[in-house]
C-alpha cells in the first residue's frame, strides 16, 4: 500500500539531547513537508522541500533541522536549541509543480521532552 | 504575515443537524481551498477541496461554498452524524498556511 510512514510514534527525551523522526513515503511524491501540532493550534510549518536536495524553511524552523538526500526520504532532527519540543509531529507529501492538490499525511510521532 | 482564520473553535450539533465550519483568507492568490479531516492521533485527512472558479462544491453531506469577493469559504456537513465527530481544517497558500482548527461534537 502506497503512504507514509512516520517512526518512532511515540518518543520521549531529555533535556538537551537531539532526536531524529523518521518520514518515508512510497507515493512517487516531489514534495514533502513537516508540521508541529500543538493542543488547540492548527498545523504550523517547520520545513518542506519541492525536490531532492533543496528545502525551504517554514514559519517556525528555529531548533529544527532536515535533509532530503532521497526523494523517499525526508528526517526531521530537533535539536536541542529547541526550546518547547513537546509536541505532535506530522509529515506529509505531495505533488508539486502543478496545481494544488492533496496533501497525504503520516500517523504522526509524538515527541516528550522529560 | 498571511493568516486563515477559521471559526468556531468548538461546535456541539444534534445529530442530523448541520454543522457549518468557517474559513476566511487574506491573501487573493490563493487558488485552492482544501478542508481537512482529523481524527485523534491521527493524521489530517482531506475531507473535500474548491477551486475559486466555482461557488460551491457538493460531495455527498459535504459541501464547501467560496465566497471570492467576501474571501471566505466554509464547511457545510449536513445530516452530522456521530462518526463526523473529528477536528477539522481549512487551510491556504498551497496548504502552507493553516487554520487553528474547528472540534465538532455530533451528540447522539
Amino acid at each position: 500500500d502506497g503512504g507514509i510512514t512516520q517512526s518512532p510514534k511515540y518518543l520521549f527525551r531529555k533535556e538537551g539531547q537531539n532526536v531524529t523522526l523518521s518520514c518515508e513515503q512510497n507515493l512517487n511524491h516531489d514534495a514533502m513537508y513537516w508540521y508541529r501540532q500543538d493542543p488547540g493550534q492548527g498545523l504550523r510549518l517547520i520545513y518542506y522541500s519541492q525536490i531532492v536536495n533543496d528545502f525551504q524553511k517554514g514559519d517556525i524552523a528555529e531548533g529544527y533541522s532536515v535533509s532530503r538526500e532521497k526523494k523517499e526520504s525526508f528526517p526531521l532532527t530537533v535539536t536541542s536549541a529547541q526550546k518547547n519540543p513537546t509536541a505532535f509531529y506530522l509529515c506529509a507529501s505531495s505533488i508539486w509543480g502543478q496545481d494544488p492538490g492533496e496533501l497525504f499525511f503520516g500517523e504522526g510521532s509524538r515527541l516528550t521532552v522529560l | 504575515q498571511q493568516q486563515v482564520k477559521q471559526s468556531p473553535q468548538s461546535l456541539i450539533v444534534q445529530k442530523g443537524g448541520i454543522s457549518i465550519i468557517n474559513c476566511a483568507y487574506e491573501n487573493t492568490a490563493f487558488d485552492y481551498f482544501p478542508w481537512y479531516q482529523q481524527f485523534p492521533g491521527k493524521g489530517p485527512a482531506l475531507l473535500i477541496a474548491i477551486r475559486p472558479d466555482v461557488s460551491e462544491k457538493k460531495e455527498g453531506r459535504f459541501t464547501i461554498s467560496f465566497n471570492k469577493s467576501a474571501k471566505q469559504f466554509s464547511l457545510h456537513i449536513m445530516d452530522s452524524q456521530p462518526g463526523d465527530s473529528a477536528t477539522y481544517f481549512c487551510a491556504g497558500n498551497y496548504q502552507l498556511i493553516w487554520g487553528a482548527g474547528t472540534k465538532l461534537i455530533i451528540k447522539p
